[in-house]
């Protein structure tokens, strides 16, 4: 109940193309859905992030979609540049027990995006 | 520069030593992760504090020991009772309210000879 289920492993996408990558949940406790990008060699870095009240988020280039009844979300990333080329995580948590918002993250497996010139 | 510091980058050890990897943060956050990250299989909670001198264990933290004594401050220590230590070590912070996102540091690689 506590897994994120991602894809796909890895894409391949030509420069101006849309990339899509899914992400599916069980637990229905989860309130809060980040995703993470990671160039090799260095931390991840939080990209956007989305709360269930709504379906769909956008900051540039990046768009999150939430799907609540089927458990799923899914990050596009629109006109893809080389740039972009890295491993993408998507998460989940919940409130922790005493209530406060934080709590531990639990991630997807990645997602390895290369975006040709 | 706020920000999260690991250090070393990148560190090499013996089979059957312990070793600590540590973790700074001087962004005042209350909370402290760590994590471990291994190819495929994405990042694994291992040990994280909410607040000083107390700590809870992840889903993999047998063979890993943690001290919370400061807040700026969660040191990992990989002991030889992990039976496969090699992998690369990330350390997080949040704040405690609000306090969704996590910020990570930039990694520990630790391979054990």
């Amino acid at each position: 109940q506590q897994q994120v289920k991602q894809s796909p492993q890895s894409l391949i996408v030509q420069k101006g193309g849309i990339s899509i990558i899914n992400c599916a949940y069980e637990n229905t406790a989860f309130d809060y859905f980040p995703w993470y990008q990671q160039f090799p060699g260095k931390g991840p870095a939080l990209l956007i992030a989305i709360r269930p009240d709504v379906s769909e988020k956008k900051e540039g280039r990046f768009t999150i979609s939430f799907n609540k009844s089927a458990k799923q979300f899914s990050l596009h990333i629109m006109d893809s540049q080389p740039g972009d080329s890295a491993t993408y995580f998507c998460a989940a948590s919940m409130p922790n027990a005493g209530g406060t918002s934080y709590g531990k993250l639990t991630f997807g497996q990645g997602t390895i995006l290369t975006v040709h010139p | 520069d706020g920000g999260i510091t690991q250090s070393p980058k990148y560190l090499f050890r013996k089979e059957g030593q312990n070793v600590t990897l540590s973790c700074e943060q001087n962004l005042n956050h209350d909370a402290m992760y760590w994590y471990r990250q291994d190819p495929g299989q994405g990042l694994r909670l291992i040990y994280y504090s909410q607040i000083v001198n107390d700590f809870q264990k992840g889903d993999i933290a047998e063979g890993y020991s943690v001290s919370r004594e400061k807040k700026e401050s969660f040191p990992l220590t990989v002991t030889s009772a992990q039976k496969n230590p090699t992998a690369f070590y990330l350390c997080a912070s949040s704040r405690r309210q609000g306090g969704d996102t996590q910020y990570f540091g930039p990694g520990t690689r630790l391979t054990v000879l």
